[in-house]
């Protein structure tokens, strides 16, 4: 069965600081893979997304995402943060054709210090 | 463009009790997605919709959840008897079909059951 991992629960940086969080997946053929964002108080949304092409995906307010199918991994960047990228990032996954299921992590809740 | 409609916002109920909440999609959107999300965990997906039928309900304990989507628009999630371990967050989701497609929540509906 398919399954998502993100490496970090919670993760605290300041301001400026660049941005790595993890994630790993476990389904040996084609998947679409999402990183998706939930800001306080605000609904889930979509911060980018890869399914073909670049491996290297950018997404809104400077973030980016590398897709390296030899590594099953999907792993989110950003050169920067602000105060106001903190927040709870999930990773998801669904299958490239056929099935339609999408699988999350269990998010990783980062803080950004001013 | 308005956005993913679910009420009630919040519910407490005892166990063994009933409990329904409501979903409206996106306009057009043909398929909507039932999560549930307990704290410190990723989302999980109930239930998937496209229209009015079922794609994906492998996760649902059928035994005391159910859902409907009757006219392939509004839906409703119902959970009868509520067990302590049902206390989450249900997100509902909708989305043009397809497995790269982006999808869109609601605010959630926060359950506890007492």
């Amino acid at each position: 069965a398919q399954s998502v991992s993100q490496h970090n629960h919670h993760v605290i940086l300041s301001e400026a600081a660049s941005l790595e969080l993890g994630c790993n997946y476990s389904y040996g053929g084609t998947v679409n893979l999402f990183w998706y964002v939930q800001y306080p108080g605000q609904h889930l949304q979509l911060l980018l997304k890869y399914f073909s092409g670049d491996p290297l995906v950018k997404g809104i307010k400077g973030f980016e995402a590398e897709f390296i199918k030899s590594k099953f991994s999907f792993n989110l960047r950003k050169p920067s943060v602000q105060w106001s990228d903190t927040a709870e990032y999930f990773c998801a996954v669904s299958e490239g054709t056929g099935g339609f299921k999408t699988i999350f992590g269990a998010g990783t809740r980062l803080f950004v210090k001013a | 463009e308005a956005g993913v409609a679910q009420s009630p916002r919040y519910k407490i109920i005892e166990k063994r009790q009933s409990v329904a909440f409501w979903c409206n999609p996106i306009s057009g959107h043909a398929t909507l997605y039932w999560y549930q999300q307990i704290l410190g965990q990723g989302p999980k997906l109930l239930i998937q919709f496209q229209n009015n039928g079922v794609v994906d309900d492998s996760q649902l304990p059928k035994d005391r959840f159910s859902a409907e989507r009757l006219k392939g628009v509004d839906s409703t999630l119902k959970i009868q008897p509520a067990k302590l371990e049902d206390s989450a967050v249900y997100l509902c989701a909708s989305s043009t079909p397809g497995a790269q497609e982006t999808q869109y929540f609601g605010p959630g509906t926060r359950l506890l059951v007492l």
